[in-house]
């Protein structure tokens, strides 16, 4: 059965520094979207991207975010410089339709 | 309005016995109400989903309740069996541009006593 891939599993970084999560969507979905849970928290958007561009974002999705399909397999989410807040699972998920959504195991992103 | 409330927190059922979790929502734009399980470590898995025209689906031992004029939907597991145990988290959403934003539940963390 097809999956959504992420990688890393797991990332540490310094405040301040850049960082990339890739996502390896289900092949021949058409829309792409990142969600980010602080642990113990609730799941929470971040990004649509339909058609090469950002349909909807939310208010956390700031300039220190983008997103990039930058071939026909990959999305990644940067994130130009990290905060200590930004420390949380990030998942990516991929949908044949717009409404059902599937996720893929999450990037763990620890900021110090 | 773009809130969805989901209880109990944390549910402790019997083996065999029926877990039952709530989920309460405002915004009457939302239409389809996903349900995901999420083990520890994993990502969300969709379970079973439904639309506001049908007030019950049921997949096996999953089945979802659906309550329109009262902005309510339940997620019923039958026969509940230790695998059962995860967080359940429940989702409303409506189409922006093509694409649909989850609202998630705060989830409900289910054991299941063997």
């Amino acid at each position: 059965e097809p999956e959504v891939t992420q990688t890393p599993s797991h990332q540490v970084t310094q405040m301040g520094q850049e960082v990339i999560l890739r996502c390896v969507p289900i092949s021949n979905h058409l829309y792409f979207y990142w969600y980010r849970q602080i642990l113990g928290q609730k799941v929470e958007f971040l990004v649509s991207f339909y058609n090469n561009e950002i349909s909807e974002k939310s208010e956390i999705f700031d300039d220190q975010f983008s997103v990039e399909r930058p071939d026909g397999s990959n999305f990644t989410l940067k994130i130009r410089s990290t905060k200590l807040e930004d420390s949380a699972m990030y998942f990516c998920a991929s949908g044949p339709e717009g409404e059902t959504q599937y996720f893929g195991p999450g990037t763990r992103l620890l900021v110090l | 309005q773009q809130q969805v409330k989901q209880s109990p927190q944390s549910l402790i059922v019997q083996k065999g016995g029926i877990s039952i979790i709530n989920c309460a929502y405002e915004n009457t734009a939302f239409d389809y109400f996903p349900w995901y399980q999420q083990f520890p470590g994993k990502g969300p898995a969709l379970l079973i989903a439904i639309r506001p025209d049908v007030s019950e689906k049921k997949e096996g031992r999953f089945t979802i309740s659906f309550n329109k004029s009262a902005k309510q939907f339940s997620l019923h597991i039958m026969d509940s069996q230790p695998g059962d145990s995860a967080t359940y988290f429940c989702a409303a959403t409506r189409p922006h541009s093509g694409t649909y934003k989850y609202i998630f539940g705060t989830g409900t963390r289910l054991k299941v006593l063997a």
